[in-house]
């Protein structure tokens, strides 16, 4: 593809639902990264896949936070029961190369209320 | 523990006026150094990187950057602001010290403001 989609692009749920966000890379990116910016908190990093690798998952604030990435490609950021600390913009983010520069996608805001 | 800090929350400036947004960093060995823009609404778009060689970078849209090992920063400048530069700024760092991960560690971003 073009560049790195994401989707939705904006997601509005209720608290306590459980919400998916999906990234899909450039194709040949092995690297891909989830980051979370919030107001006032800027960027923050939550997990990082990289080919076959086990994922690292530092990042994320709870355990209601999951991600995978199938066959190296897309991947997918799940919520559980949602609460209002989590509405932010979630990009997603990939590289060819290690310590190359990161292309990222629009983003999903999610907006929990 | 790596870092990086932009002092400013917002830097005004007038159309054809020079604009530096500035950036330090805080890093163990030697930096790998990254500005990004993010327009309203929209992802974050590579400006240009810092990984060695000449102090002065030269990035997307007409700007550049200066690395400067003694003062730890990595200011952006261009000669002359356009209004369609407003937008947000962030200064980035690679996590060298997080084993494979090497994650972007990002400033709080900088909102540039060019008035016509």
């Amino acid at each position: 593809g073009a560049g790195v989609s994401q989707s939705p692009s904006n997601k509005v749920t209720e608290k306590g639902k459980d919400v998916e966000l999906r990234c899909d890379p450039i194709s040949g990116h092995t690297a891909l990264y989830w980051y979370r910016q919030s107001l006032g908190q800027g960027l923050e990093f939550l997990i990082y896949f990289q080919g076959n690798s086990a994922p690292d998952k530092s990042g994320l604030p709870s355990d209601r936070f999951s991600a995978e990435r199938t066959g190296g490609s897309v991947s997918t950021l799940t919520i559980q029961r949602t609460q209002q600390e989590d509405s932010a913009v979630y990009l997603c983010g990939g590289e060819d190369t290690p310590l190359n520069e990161q292309f990222f996608g629009p983003g999903t805001r999610l907006t929990v209320l | 523990a790596q870092s990086v800090a932009q002092p400013e929350d917002q830097v005004n400036v007038a159309e054809g006026n020079p604009l530096t947004v500035k950036c330090t960093y805080s890093v163990s060995g030697n930096p790998y150094l990254f500005w990004y823009v993010q327009y309203p609404n929209r992802g974050l778009q590579f400006l240009l990187k810092y990984i060695t060689g000449d102090n002065l970078v030269k990035g997307s849209y007409g700007f550049e950057a200066e690395f400067n090992k003694s003062q730890t920063s990595f200011h952006l400048k261009k000669p002359s602001a356009l209004v369609s530069d407003s937008a947000l700024y962030f200064c980035a760092v690679r996590d060298r010290e997080g084993g494979a991960t090497n994650k972007l560690i990002f400033g709080t971003g900088t909102l540039l403001a060019v008035q016509p």
